[in-house]
């Protein structure tokens, strides 16, 4: 089976960076995406990472270590947009696991 | 240019009732999803087709059915509706269905089984 865990909530204050974390165990893997996703809409791609490191696009960030399952979106410079849902997907036999998501909300 | 689109937007059924929930696409993509959104679960796979003509189960397929007679089109059918398929419904398209691709996600339709 697959088991995607990371964060129900998170806070943080307009101008400040927030790091998401999302870990994983799946029985294959084929890199890791994750999806923005405001409330009432459909996911929107963000990011991929299938080598170890760090990939910057922008203000958001993504980093993965396929030796510890681990991976997470760093967002800086927040701005109200941003509070949204981001969900961390695993894609195994060129398939989509999604983990719950993980909802930021960006306080004033 | 649409890119993916979904219909209806919503529906409130009733249990027991067949349903179609209808996709399609104008990007030409080979590869195309469905998935439930539920509170707390995320995003799970109910079916996929990687090209026109072929399908294949996902997580969650039972009480599902799908079929792929092009490229465009890709609809979802309950058979007979049960209340725990009360659901927000998402369709999706990759280019290819690649590891690399990324998928393109309708804008959804709300479904309520009553």
């Amino acid at each position: 089976g697959q088991n995607i865990d990371q964060p129900t909530e998170m806070t943080a204050t307009e101008g400040a960076i927030v790091q998401i974390n999302c870990t994983y165990q799946t029985s294959g893997f084929n890199g890791l995406f994750w999806y923005q996703q405001h409330a009432g809409e459909a996911p929107t791609f963000l990011s991929y990472n299938v080598l170890d490191g760090l990939e910057e696009k922008g203000r958001f960030s993504s980093f993965l270590s396929r030796s510890k399952g681990y991976s997470y979106l760093l967002l800086k410079e927040l701005q109200m947009k941003d509070s949204a849902s981001y969900l961390c997907a695993v894609n195994n036999d060129y398939k989509l696991s999604f983990g719950a998501g993980t909802t930021v909300t960006v306080r004033a | 240019i649409a890119g993916i689109t979904q219909a209806p937007t919503s529906q409130i059924l009733a249990a027991g009732r067949r349903m179609t929930l209808r996709c399609t696409q104008d990007m030409r993509h080979n590869a195309m999803y469905w998935y439930r959104q539920d509170l707390g679960l995320g995003l799970r796979l109910i079916h996929y087709s990687n090209t026109a003509g072929t399908t294949g189960k996902g997580e969650v397929p039972d009480g599902y059915s799908v079929s792929r007679a092009n490229t465009d089109d890709f609809p979802l059918t309950l058979a007979s509706a049960v209340p725990s398929q009360t659901s927000v419904y998402f369709c999706a398209s990759s280019l290819a269905g690649g590891p690399s691709d990324e998928q393109f996600f309708g804008p959804g339709t709300r479904l309520t089984v009553l």
